[in-house]
């Protein structure tokens, strides 16, 4: 049974970096061709996609976010994490960690429940 | 850079069938995903490479895609498939899209 769950802060002040973890379990980010997306959504709008991190390290960002994002993992712990800097409250949304299948034309198949993050003063 | 359009909004009798349209350039030559989303919930797959179910997903959610648009199809529309849908693609430009969602609303 595969299950993704996001953790990290709920509020953030403006300025300040981002930090949350996607903790997975029911798959390995040791698999070839398995990788691991973070998505987020602001209130009432629609899903914007972030970054993604592939099982053999590879990485890669959304090009509007690239400056401000990374992503790494730790295969022992089943857990990928996203950093955000210089927050912003347009960045107030839900983000979701998903599980990505099929590198070459990716979909995600699993998604976390998401974690609200506002960022306010 | 690579974009998606959807409709905003969908309304369907119950029992009708609703059809929600994604465009985008040359759609036809990419996989276009699709998802649901209910109100407060997490997106789930609902299709995949244009036109393929997961398992759990009932046969009334059909999905094609030709030319600039993609078309997700809901037979019998019931009043639990009322929710915000939204497709999805890969694009090397842009990597990964998503269209802005349409909410489907069932009379």
């Amino acid at each position: 049974q595969v299950t993704l769950r996001e953790s990290g802060p709920a509020l953030v002040k403006p300025r300040e970096t981002l930090r949350l973890t996607c903790t997975f379990s029911g798959f390995s980010l040791n698999t070839t061709g398995m990788s691991v997306s973070w998505i987020r959504q602001p209130p009432g709008k629609a899903l914007e996609w972030l970054a993604r991190i592939d099982w053999d390290d590879d990485k890669y960002f959304s090009k509007s976010l690239k400056t401000r994002l990374t992503i790494s993992k730790d295969t022992s712990k089943n857990q990928v994490v996203l950093t955000m800097t210089y927050m912003d409250p347009e960045d107030t949304a839900t983000y979701f960690c998903a599980r990505v299948h099929s590198s070459s034309a990716p979909y995600f198949d699993y998604w976390g429940q998401g974690a609200l993050v506002t960022v306010s003063s | 850079s690579f974009e998606l359009t959807q409709p905003p909004s969908v309304s369907v009798s119950s029992g009708q069938t609703a059809s929600i349209t994604c465009s985008g350039d040359k759609l036809g030559d990419k996989y276009v995903h699709w998802y649901q989303q209910k109100s407060g919930q997490s997106p789930l797959l609902l299709i995949y490479q244009d036109s393929k179910r997961p398992s759990g997903i009932p046969e009334r959610f059909s999905g094609s895609n030709s030319g600039n648009t993609a078309t997700l199809t809901i037979s019998g529309t019931q009043a639990l498939d009322e929710a915000d849908y939204y497709c999805q693609a890969w694009d090397i430009s842009t990597e990964v899209v998503f269209g802005g969602g349409t909410k489907v609303t069932v009379l």
